[in-house]
């Protein structure tokens, strides 16, 4: 059984702010990782995917991977409202399947 | 636009009654997944699909069928439901298994 963990929070952020999230898997195989946002009722929506060690920027989100820890965080500077949601982790296994972690609810206070 | 759609959105229905979940996508995506999602186990895979004719099981794959006749279709069957089926399901496609567009959703229940 693949396992992806996270924190399912809540994490609590004052606007303005870096958040910083966190998923742990266990299958040292997994080569795609990706992270994404699900506002409550929608689905999910990629962020970022990254696939080697290493920090990856995109506008205000970085993501983190350390395939020797089997690590990947999510870093939001300048936290909104509007980055309230839940995110979740996803890393692929063998044969391309799938698999998320239950994710970390993420609140920006005004 | 660039869509994955799913139908119906909303489902009620009895045990044992079959029913089927329509899955479109209009992006020539080679890869197809389906996907139920409960509280407190996040997101689990139940089938997916590499190509037309190629399907293989995720993590759930018990009590429901797919098929892929033609690449922008992947429909999920329930051929006798039940109740512990009752939960979210999401289609979702992407080019090569990497990044996933998902589409909006069904919710589903089973009395």
């Amino acid at each position: 059984q693949k396992e992806v963990e996270q924190n399912s929070g809540p994490l609590s952020v004052p606007e303005g702010a870096i958040a910083s999230l966190n998923c742990t898997y266990s299958d040292r195989g997994s080569q795609s990782f990706f992270w994404y946002r699900q506002y409550s009722g929608k689905s999910p929506e990629l962020i970022m995917s990254i696939y080697s060690n290493g920090d990856k920027e995109d506008g205000r989100f970085t993501a983190q991977l350390n395939k020797a820890s089997q690590y990947v965080s999510l870093l939001i500077r300048d936290s909104q409202p509007s980055d309230s949601a839940t995110y979740l982790c996803a890393v692929t296994g063998t044969g391309n399947q799938f698999y998320f972690g239950t994710g970390t609810s993420l609140t920006v206070i005004p | 636009e660039a869509q994955v759609t799913q139908n119906p959105r909303y489902l009620i229905t009895v045990t044992g009654k079959k029913l089927t979940v329509t899955c479109s996508q209009n992006m020539n995506h080679e890869y197809m997944s389906w996907y139920r999602q409960d509280p407190g186990l996040g997101l689990r895979q139940i089938y997916y699909s590499m190509n037309v004719e190629v399907t293989d099981k995720g993590d759930v794959p018990e009590g429901y069928k797919v098929s892929r006749k033609e690449k922008r279709n992947f429909p999920l069957i329930l051929e006798s439901p039940s109740p512990n089926q009752t939960s979210l399901y999401f289609c979702a496609s992407s080019l090569q298994g990497n990044e996933q567009f998902f589409g909006p959703g069904t919710r589903l229940t089973v009395l």
